[in-house]
């Protein structure tokens, strides 16, 4: 068990260009989520999955924003046309899931966007 | 919509001193939870409080829940300045919004010597 992996773990970008990272979940987990963090700020949540399917997506998302998780495996998550506004700290975390249980969510260290 | 407001925002103690952070939320829900952030760090899950009166305690740190007033605890103990850190708690909403957890802003925890 090597934890949740999220790969790269700084990108900066130029104002207008698409990003793209990547999550690997810890194996056998089920649950998957995406946050934002921006310095000061509590996590945000952005989206979640149970397995390939995306259950939940914040309001907050634009639709310059995508998730998926194909083979409820690894995740990723898409941002296209940046704006400086998505600079922040994208948070990936795993869980097992199940109806009753404790349910811990397990963060990955994170991707650091920064768009000029 | 959900609401989560921790107080204080920022805490300076004293080693050896007891304080506690408070975590007040707007809604019912069905989970409570605390992580722990250190600086350029990712988040470390502390516990997880799932039913009214739940108490879970791990070394200095001793948390509960109180769901009738919609507020959950975080007391230290005798701080150490390994404690220093920023503390979040993190509520997940009713069956509707199951997995999804809305994050209070944090209380930054400085123990000075």
């Amino acid at each position: 068990d090597t934890g949740v992996s999220q790969d790269p773990r700084h990108k900066i970008t130029k104002r207008g260009q698409n990003v793209t990272f990547r999550c690997d979940p810890i194996s056998e987990h089920n649950r998957l989520y995406w946050y934002r963090q921006t310095l000061g700020q509590g996590p945000e949540f952005l989206t979640y999955f149970q397995n390939e399917a995306q259950l939940e997506k914040s309001r907050l998302l634009s639709d310059r924003f995508s998730a998926e998780r194909p083979k409820g495996s690894f995740s990723t998550l898409e941002i296209q046309r940046t704006e400086q506004g998505d600079s922040a700290m994208y948070l990936c975390a795993s869980s097992k899931g199940g109806p009753r249980g404790t349910d811990t969510q397990y963060f990955g260290p994170g991707t650091r966007l920064t768009v000029l | 919509e959900l609401k989560v407001e921790q107080n204080p925002l920022f805490l300076s103690m004293q080693e050896g001193k007891n304080y506690t952070i408070y975590c007040n939320y707007s809604t019912t829900s069905d989970r409570l939870y605390w992580y722990r952030q250190d600086p350029g760090k990712s988040l470390e899950s502390l516990f997880v409080l799932l039913s009214n009166g739940a108490v879970k305690q791990e070394g200095r740190l001793m948390a509960s829940l109180d769901t009738k007033a919609r507020l959950s605890t975080l007391h230290i103990t005798a701080a150490v300045h390994d404690l220093s850190a920023t503390y979040f708690c993190a509520v997940e909403g009713g069956h509707t919004n199951a997995g999804k957890s809305t994050f209070g802003d944090g209380t930054t925890l400085t123990v000075k010597p």
